[in-house]
């Protein structure tokens, strides 16, 4: 079936420093997102972005943290600065439209901040 | 806000028996979509089975599960587990119709089937 790559995989990152999660979409899908895993809990969503917009954001996705797709390229997640509590496994999703279509996910990225 | 409850965090079977894991819902929506995704080892969390119509049976893979919007539920079920079942199965809910396709995660259930 249609995947979605995240590179990369593992990250760790020192407390303070910035930090861009690479997600590759389905070739043709239209609407990206963004969810958060702390270890033991439920993924949580974090964002979603249509047509260069972030459409709907939650409270978990604070100032610190931005998304973009420049070009057709990534659809990246950046966390400028990064802090403890940071530390998740982010997946990132894609759907081709926004109403009742599926969502595929990537393996996630799993962050520790130091 | 919308809620997903799985109320098994890990369900152990043997092969060959029935599998059940159990998932209710809360929304102030009145026609929410409900889903079914599973993770294997290693792999990214793959739909297993959706639905939004209120009391109709929806099936996929030897999996089925029934919207029940009177008890907001939306079980999964088998009916004879396999040891390929195994891996990690979560519920979700979209709540709204409109614009707003954010998905909302019960806590997971870990199913392992044991020989």
């Amino acid at each position: 079936g249609p995947k979605v790559l995240q590179i990369p995989s593992h990250q760790i990152i020192d407390m303070g420093q910035m930090v861009t999660l690479n997600c590759d979409p389905v070739s043709n899908h239209l609407y990206f997102y963004w969810y958060k895993q702390i270890l033991g809990q439920q993924m949580e969503f974090l964002v979603n972005f249509y047509n260069g917009k972030v459409m709907e954001k939650s409270k978990l996705f604070k100032d610190q943290f931005s998304v973009e797709r420049p070009d057709g390229s990534y659809f990246t997640l950046k966390i400028q600065p990064t802090a403890l509590e940071d530390s998740a496994v982010y997946f990132c999703a894609s759907s081709l439209d926004g109403g009742q279509d599926t969502q595929y996910f990537g393996p996630g990225t799993r962050l520790l901040v130091l | 806000g919308d809620s997903v409850t799985q109320t098994e965090g890990l369900v152990t079977l043997t092969e060959g028996l029935p599998v059940m894991l159990n998932c209710t819902y809360q929304t102030i929506y009145s026609n929410p979509f409900l889903f079914w995704y599973v993770q294997h080892l290693n792999e990214s969390p793959r739909l297993l089975l959706k639905s939004f119509t209120d009391n109709k049976r929806t099936e996929h893979q030897g999996f089925h599960a029934t919207l029940h919007k009177s008890s907001s539920s939306f079980h999964l079920q088998k009916s004879s587990a396999q040891l390929s079942d195994s891996a990690l199965y979560y519920c979700a809910l979209r709540g709204s119709t409109g614009g707003n396709n954010k998905l909302t995660f019960g806590q997971g259930t870990v199913l392992s089937v044991i020989p």
